[in-house]
């Protein structure tokens, strides 16, 4: 079955620990997402890759890494600059072109320990 | 700064009603409006409007655009325990396929 894969599920972050977020699909799209989802707030965009070895930050970059070595994966790396890191995290990808709708994963809860 | 702004933000209603969901926006370089369902974790697709006045349907759920007052509403008829879930509206801006600004939901519950 074609799809997003997000793991883990659940993460736990300690105090000045870097967490990373994996994200793979295998529908052969060209672009990914990750956004970030707080309670009562919509999804916001933290970084997009709309082809591989290039990414762009969205409107929330800052605390955040990611890298887009294979067409497949765009892991999200939470570092210890993002003091506000607890949150539901949700992994995109589109394939380019007009009107092409996004697909998410099933998202990774982050909490700070 | 691009804005999504979503009315009302939470909603209860029995089986059976129908709702209307709110979508205004305030963004540069509209491509696209889309419509998806949040029942758990994955947002679920459900529209993609880009021209004003023509309603996009599925079973009970349909929406509409409107690019002159900048608005769209997602109406479900005869609702169902089944509906209950967040409704996020969102807009394609620019040049960058996929990027998405969204509103902040709309939490409908539905009770038996």
């Amino acid at each position: 079955d074609g799809g997003i894969t997000q793991s883990p599920k659940y993460l736990f972050r300690k105090e000045g620990q870097n967490v990373t977020l994996s994200c793979e699909q295998n529908l052969n799209h060209d672009a990914m997402y990750w956004y970030r989802q707080d309670p009562g707030q919509g999804l916001r965009l933290i970084y997009y890759s709309q082809i591989v070895n290039d990414f762009q930050k969205g409107d929330i970059a800052e605390g955040y890494s990611v890298s887009r070595e294979k067409k497949e994966s765009f892991p999200l790396t939470v570092t210890s600059a993002q003091k506000n890191p607890t949150a539901f995290y949700l992994c995109a990808s589109s394939q380019q072109g007009i009107n092409e709708k996004l697909f998410f994963g099933s998202g990774t809860q982050l909490s700070v320990l | 700064e691009d804005k999504v702004v979503q009315s009302p933000l939470s909603l209860v209603v029995h089986e059976g009603d129908t709702v209307t969901l709110n979508c205004s926006y305030e963004v540069t370089n509209f491509r696209s409006l889309l419509w998806y369902k949040q029942e758990k974790k994955a947002p679920t697709f459900l529209f993609m409007l880009t021209s004003s006045g023509i309603e996009k349907k599925s079973g009970r759920l349909s929406s509409i655009l409107d690019k002159k007052e900048l608005f769209s509403i997602l109406n479900i008829t005869a609702t169902q325990t089944g509906d209950s879930a967040v409704y996020l509206c969102a807009v394609e801006v620019g040049t960058s396929y996929g990027k998405l600004t969204f509103g902040q939901g709309t939490i409908l519950t539905v009770h038996p």
